[in-house]
Parts: structure tokens; C-alpha cells; sequence
């Protein structure tokens, strides 16, 4: 079936050091979604790529999707202690009805 | 506008027993998703429901059930308990389901002792 796989599980960096997260998928994607989770909290939406090679930028959130549309990531630039919590990349399953989750990369910042 | 709201936050049953989770969707959204944040894995997608109807359903067995009314609010229905139920189940809603972006509510936390 199909599945989302997202690295690294979980990501420990001090205040200012930079996050990158991956999302690959054994198939071609029509579109992926990216949501944060702060602790304690629900997922909340960030962003939504649909073009082949699509680079998307919120601040110091950059969002790519990869030219074969198989993969995706997030790098967070000189993180802050507001950026702790764990990052969803989220794929349509084959028959485009729901949105399947990765397990999620968790952020742990010290400053 | 209001967000997702789900009811009750939290929700203790013992195994065997059914539990009713309620979720009312943000108004214009016909979409209502549920799904399952167990420790360590992830956002399991448990059911999705438009317009009053079931439109898929995730790798759950069929104890795990659930309805949209006319007003497009929803309630999940857990039959049967057993411990590994135990986790937080989310509501989310859209305008059209697959492509637009999911809103989620809070959550309710089902403990099952």
C-alpha cells in the first residue's frame, strides 16, 4: 500500500542551528501537504505543494517537492524554541480520497 | 469562525464497552475525516464522510464505525474496547475532500482501562 515515509524520527538542535526534514513516498504524488503539531496540541496546516520542483517559502520555512514529485522536505533556518513540535508531510493515498500522514519528525530546540 | 470542536475531551471506558466521540465541523466544510494519534505512530486515518456519506475508510477493523448527519457534524463510534484503543482521536474538515487543506479540532483522549 502506499505509505509516507518521513526522516529523521526525531531531531534535537540547539537555538539558531538549522532543521531539515525529508518525506519520501513510493509513488508519484499529486500533491503534499506539511502540518505542525505543537505539544499538546492538533495539527495545524502550513502548506500544500503541488508543482514538480516547487520551492515554497513562510519566513524561515522553506518547503520543496522534488522534481519526480516522489519527495518532499522542510529546512528551518537559525530554528527557535517556537519552532518545537513535530512537522506532518501528509499525501493524497492513490484513490485521492484522504490524506495519508507520516509519522512525523519531532523538534526538540534548547537555547 | 469557529474551529473544529470536538466533545467530550477526554473519555475514560473500560475494555468491552462502546465509546461516542462528536465533532462539528467548521460551517461550509462537507468534509469530516477522523483519525487516530496513537504513542509513536503517527496520524492513522481511521474514515472520511461527505455529504452524509462514507467515502473511504482506513485499515481499521469494522468495530470502528461511525455517521455524518445533515448538518455535516459527525460521531465516531468504537465498539467492542479493548486497550490498544487507547489514543488521541482527531477530527478534521474541508470544503472538498483529497485536495484542500484539513482544519483539525482538539481531539478527544480515550483511555480505555
Amino acid at each position: 500500500g502506499q505509505q509516507v515515509m518521513q526522516i529523521p524520527q526525531y531531531q534535537h538542535v540547539q537555538e539558531g542551528e538549522d532543521f531539515t526534514t525529508y518525506c519520501n513516498s513510493s509513488t508519484t504524488l499529486s500533491n503534499i501537504q506539511w502540518y505542525k503539531q505543537r505539544p499538546g496540541g492538533h495539527p495545524v496546516f502550513l502548506i500544500q505543494l503541488v508543482k514538480s520542483g516547487e520551492v515554497k517559502k513562510q519566513k524561515r520555512l522553506t518547503f520543496q517537492f522534488g522534481e519526480a514529485k516522489k519527495n518532499s522536505s522542510l529546512h528551518i533556518t537559525a530554528t527557535q524554541t517556537t519552532d518545537v513540535g513535530t512537522y506532518f508531510c501528509a499525501e493524497d493515498n492513490q484513490a485521492g480520497t484522504a490524506l495519508i500522514f507520516g509519522k512525523g519528525t519531532t523538534l526538540s530546540v534548547s537555547s | 469562525e469557529a474551529g473544529v470542536t470536538q466533545s467530550p475531551t477526554h473519555l475514560i471506558k473500560t475494555r468491552g464497552q462502546q465509546a461516542t466521540l462528536r465533532c462539528s465541523p467548521i460551517s461550509g466544510h462537507t468534509s469530516v475525516y477522523w483519525y487516530q494519534q496513537a504513542l509513536g505512530l503517527g496520524l492513522q486515518f481511521l474514515l472520511w464522510y461527505d455529504e452524509g456519506e462514507e467515502r473511504n475508510r482506513g485499515n481499521f477493523p469494522p468495530r470502528f464505525s461511525g455517521r455524518q448527519f445533515p448538518n455535516y457534524s459527525s460521531e465516531l463510534n468504537v465498539n467492542a474496547l479493548e486497550l490498544e484503543d487507547s489514543a488521541l482521536y482527531l477530527c478534521a474538515s474541508s470544503f472538498v475532500g483529497g485536495k484542500s487543506p484539513l482544519h483539525f479540532g482538539n481531539g478527544t483522549r480515550l483511555t480505555v482501562t
